[in-house]
């Protein structure tokens, strides 16, 4: 079975200073890894992914994260907050399956994210 | 514009009354899912269809049903069954499954009477 651990139900920045989300997932298979934004009472936007390839990830609004196999880690980062970055992140797991077939994604509990002016 | 929409957008529920959300996409996504969100729980996936005419329970199925009779519709109904259906509901569509993005719904919010 896989999971996410997200370390913080919420995290603080100051506006301008540096980001930095943490996600350690566990797999049994090579994952597939998401993270998703959530402003106030809507829907999940796709932050970035990571499926093969390439483990330093770049995403929409500045973010980027990277994939560390030997952490088990996907940790979000962006360089500098801005106010409009305030929201609830979440990351998320898929994992190949023999024979395919896989199922929906396996969610952390989320961290909210907020931007001190 | 291509996306997915739920409806209602605020939804309450009587005791013992089945409720039915409803769920479109017009992105010719093959893949619909149905969570639950629940504060400082995450998401949990409730049903989830790869394909018309099939569905499969998630984690968390127990006092919900569905259907898929059309691709681009996958309804949810809360039963009486559920004995805490208080939470934001999110719908979910993609390509496929994996490494495939889900595109998400807005959600609807059921509360209990």
């Amino acid at each position: 079975a896989q999971s996410v651990t997200q370390l913080g139900s919420h995290v603080s920045v100051s506006e301008g200073a540096l980001v930095l989300l943490r996600c350690n997932y566990s797999s049994s298979v090579p994952p597939y890894l998401f993270w998703y934004v959530q402003y106030p009472n809507q829907g999940l936007q796709l932050l970035l992914k990571y499926t093969t390839g390439a483990t330093l990830v770049k995403g929409i609004n500045g973010f980027e994260a990277e994939f560390k196999k030997s952490e088990t880690s996907f940790h979000l980062t962006k360089p500098s907050a801005h106010m409009s970055d305030a929201a609830e992140y979440f990351c998320a797991v898929s994992d190949h399956r023999s024979g395919g077939g896989a199922d929906g994604l396996t969610f952390g509990k989320g961290t909210h994210l907020i931007i001190q002016p | 514009d291509g996306g997915i929409t739920q409806s209602p957008k605020y939804l309450f529920r009587k005791e013992g009354q089945n409720v039915t959300l409803s769920c479109e996409q017009n992105l010719n996504h093959d893949a619909m899912y149905w969570y639950r969100q629940d504060p400082g729980q995450g998401l949990r996936l409730i049903y989830y269809s790869q394909i018309v005419n099939d569905f499969q329970k998630g984690d968390i199925a127990e006092g919900y049903s569905v259907s898929r009779e059309k691709k681009e519709s996958f309804p949810l109904t809360v039963t009486s069954a559920q004995k805490n259906p208080t939470a934001f509901y999110l719908c979910a569509s993609s390509r496929g499954q994996g490494k495939e993005t889900q595109y998400f719904g807005p959600g609807t919010r059921l509360l209990v009477l």
